[in-house]
């Protein structure tokens, strides 16, 4: 049963602590993407990775951080550095280099920072 | 600079009648057009697509319908169901990379 699995689907965090946020995929995607939303604002690119090993910022990626050891993995860091960290943060893959490809999104995690 | 739009933050219907949904977009580089539903707490689902050669895709109750001189899509749903109720947003791709642009969403109400 394939699909994007992000994990936990809830997490509160103290002001000030790093936390890091799973995301999983076994749909043999090379392409994978870290969105933020925001109420009433459309989804944002925090980071993406067209390969394993390779990873470029999107629009908002100050205070993130990611790596892409595996094909299948994707975590994304939400630092200490990052203003307003609470938010539905959304992982999505990819096939990469393909035409016309969409992008298969995660259930979310809802971060909560008090 | 925001250059996917919808410019209707919601849209109410009653059941069985049609759902248009708007999207603008800016950048005539963007070769790929999708819809996404969404519910609340949950990720995107992919809807459908249409790629800039194309003026018009269809699938089943949805279709979607792309002006390239107007830059402007819509998405039509018909007839509508109280099911169809959810957050939709369009999201539009330029380039090799295959990043997309979204919009801010447009909630749907179908009303039974």
């Amino acid at each position: 049963d394939g699909g994007i699995t992000q994990s936990p689907k809830y997490l509160f965090r103290k002001e000030g602590q790093n936390v890091t946020l799973s995301c999983e995929q076994n749909l043999n995607h090379d392409a994978m993407y870290w969105y933020r939303q925001d109420p009433g604002q459309g989804l944002r690119l925090i980071y993406y990775s067209q390969i394993v090993n390779d990873f470029q910022k999107g629009d908002i990626a100050e205070g993130y951080s990611v790596s892409r050891e595996k094909k299948e993995s994707f975590p994304l860091t939400v630092t200490s550095a990052q203003k307003n960290p609470t938010a539905f943060y959304l992982c999505a893959s990819s096939i990469a280099g393909a035409p016309y490809n969409e992008q298969f999104f995660g259930p979310g995690t809802r971060l909560t920072v008090l | 600079d925001q250059q996917v739009k919808q410019n209707s933050p919601s849209l109410s219907v009653q059941e069985g009648r049609i759902s248009i949904l708007n999207c603008d977009y800016t950048n005539s580089m963007f070769d790929y057009f999708l819809w996404y539903k969404k519910y609340p707490a949950e990720g995107p689902t992919f809807l459908i697509s249409i790629s800039s050669i194309k003026d018009k895709n269809e699938d089943g109750r949805f279709t979607v319908f792309l002006n390239k001189s107007a830059k402007h899509l819509s998405l039509h749903i018909v007839p509508s169901q109280p099911g169809d109720s959810a957050v939709y947003f369009c999201a539009a791709r330029g380039g090799a990379t295959n990043k997309l642009i979204f919009g801010t969403g447009t909630l749907l109400a179908v009303q039974p």
